[in-house]
């Protein structure tokens, strides 16, 4: 079934490890995101891809760096955790950009 | 500053019941505005959009939401809801914002349906 996978589903990581979030899909769109959700606060962006090779900033994303070198991947780097940075984290796509049409089922980091 | 609102944290319905899902933006121009829907353990899934036209759009699943500009609202509405339908759902609005489609989320009404 077309769609995105996230990997791992969750994770436990010591504050200050070095820790990347896996995120593919293989639906060929040109546009991905990631999506930090925490009670209270809904969801919110993190960095995002319009197309292979080129990444931005969204709302929140001190402390995270993204690549994004062919369609189908689009890794989330965090470089030192911090224990704010416990969340679940989701990755997302679009065909054009736009708003976010799938998602994967998320990864839950805790930092401790 | 684009930002919504989604006044009910948690809403309780009976099976067959109606159901409505309030949400209320802020935006400087005409939204782009979104339903979408999160079941346990799960990513989010777009239920319906509004970019322009007709005010009342259909989305899947039975549900439908009608933006009224005058109250700055785009509440979703299914005649008969299913127990399935127990999940939680996301508001958001959409506007340009220098490179991308910056989408902001409400907090969300988590919906229990009771038989």
């Amino acid at each position: 079934i077309a769609g995105i996978t996230q990997a791992p589903t969750s994770q436990i990581l010591a504050a200050g490890r070095r820790m990347t979030l896996r995120c593919t899909q293989d639906m060929r769109h040109n546009a991905m995101y990631w999506y930090r959700q925490d009670l209270g606060l809904g969801l919110r962006l993190i960095h995002y891809s319009n197309t292979a090779g080129t990444t931005g900033k969204g709302e929140v994303p001190d402390g995270y760096s993204v690549s994004r070198a062919n369609t189908d991947d689009f890794p989330l780097t965090l470089a030192s955790a911090v224990p704010s940075q416990t969340s679940v984290y989701f990755c997302a796509s679009s065909r054009d950009g736009g708003q976010p049409q799938h998602f994967g089922d998320g990864t839950r980091l805790s930092i401790l | 500053a684009q930002s919504v609102t989604q006044p009910d944290i948690h809403i309780t319905v009976s099976e067959g019941a109606s159901l409505e899902l309030r949400c209320n933006y802020s935006y400087g121009a005409t939204p782009y505005l979104f339903w979408y829907v999160q079941s346990p353990g799960q990513g989010l899934q777009l239920l319906l959009k509004y970019f322009s036209g007709d005010t009342l759009v259909q989305g899947i699943k039975g549900f439908e939401a009608e933006f009224k500009r005058s109250q700055s609202s785009f509440n979703l509405r299914k005649p008969s809801v299913h127990w399935s339908d127990a999940a939680e759902y996301f508001c958001a609005v959409g506007g340009n914002s220098g490179g991308y489609q910056k989408v902001t989320f409400g907090t969300g009404t988590k919906l229990q349906v009771i038989p």
